[in-house]
């Protein structure tokens, strides 16, 4: 069985532009996740979708960064305007439903410069 | 949100056993404990998760003490390829969301 996909896998770009990662969720998953992971540090939760709905954005940063998880399956994280210190690695994981074990994709290292 | 306290680093010889110590002392009643761990440069993977009996899969074994205040995940044979970050994790009520909230990990190196 496939795992959580994530794509690109690296990502770098100038300070100011806009950026988007994508993650395929494993099938059936309804709980989906993207966290933001800094150097030397734990993840930490950006948002959580139960199917399409946003049910916990609390940490997500909602002047520059937007989510969206439209038919409950695959889910694109955008960052616009990108700055500096947005660089990280970008993780997203999936569950069957809140609270069972999470299963996390490789993750988007992101590289602002 | 109970917070945990692990070690940052830890060294095992391989073939040994690792065991590594969690501080919970916050934990509530209902609360899991759970671990994960990251090797470099891939996502976290679940190992183990526990409430209040011991627990163990073919990963790993996962301690629990009677106050639930601290918990010790086994390795009882370490291989080079357990050398990762070791996240201990209390996980937020079901009723709350469910989160995991990660803290910085024991880095643990298997050395030959």
């Amino acid at each position: 069985e496939a795992g959580v996909v994530q794509s690109p896998r690296y990502k770098i770009i100038e300070k100011k532009q806009p950026v988007a990662f994508w993650c395929n969720p494993i099938s059936g998953h309804n709980t989906l996740y993207w966290y933001l992971q800094n150097l030397g540090q734990g993840p930490e939760l950006l948002i959580r979708y139960e199917n399409e709905e946003a049910v916990d954005d609390s940490q997500l940063p909602k002047d520059r960064f937007s989510a969206e998880r439209l038919k409950g399956v695959d889910s694109t994280l955008k960052i616009q305007p990108a700055e500096l210190g947005d660089s990280a690695v970008y993780l997203c994981a999936s569950s069957l439903a809140s609270g069972y074990e999470q299963y996390f994709g490789p993750g988007t290292r992101l590289t602002v410069t | 949100d109970a917070k945990t306290t692990q070690p940052p680093s830890m060294d095992c010889a391989e073939g040994r056993a690792a065991n590594l110590p969690c501080n919970h002392s916050t934990i509530s009643g209902n609360e899991y404990v759970y671990w994960y761990r990251q090797i470099h440069s891939q996502g976290p993977q679940y190992i183990i998760h526990g409430l209040k009996n011991n627990e163990t899969n073919e990963m790993a074994s996962l301690i629990i003490t009677e106050d639930r205040k601290s918990s010790t995940l086994i390795l009882p044979h370490a291989t080079l390829r357990d050398t990762a970050v070791y996240y201990c994790i209390v996980r937020v009520r079901l009723d709350q969301g469910g989160k995991l909230i990660f803290g910085q990990g024991t880095e643990l190196s298997v050395k030959p």
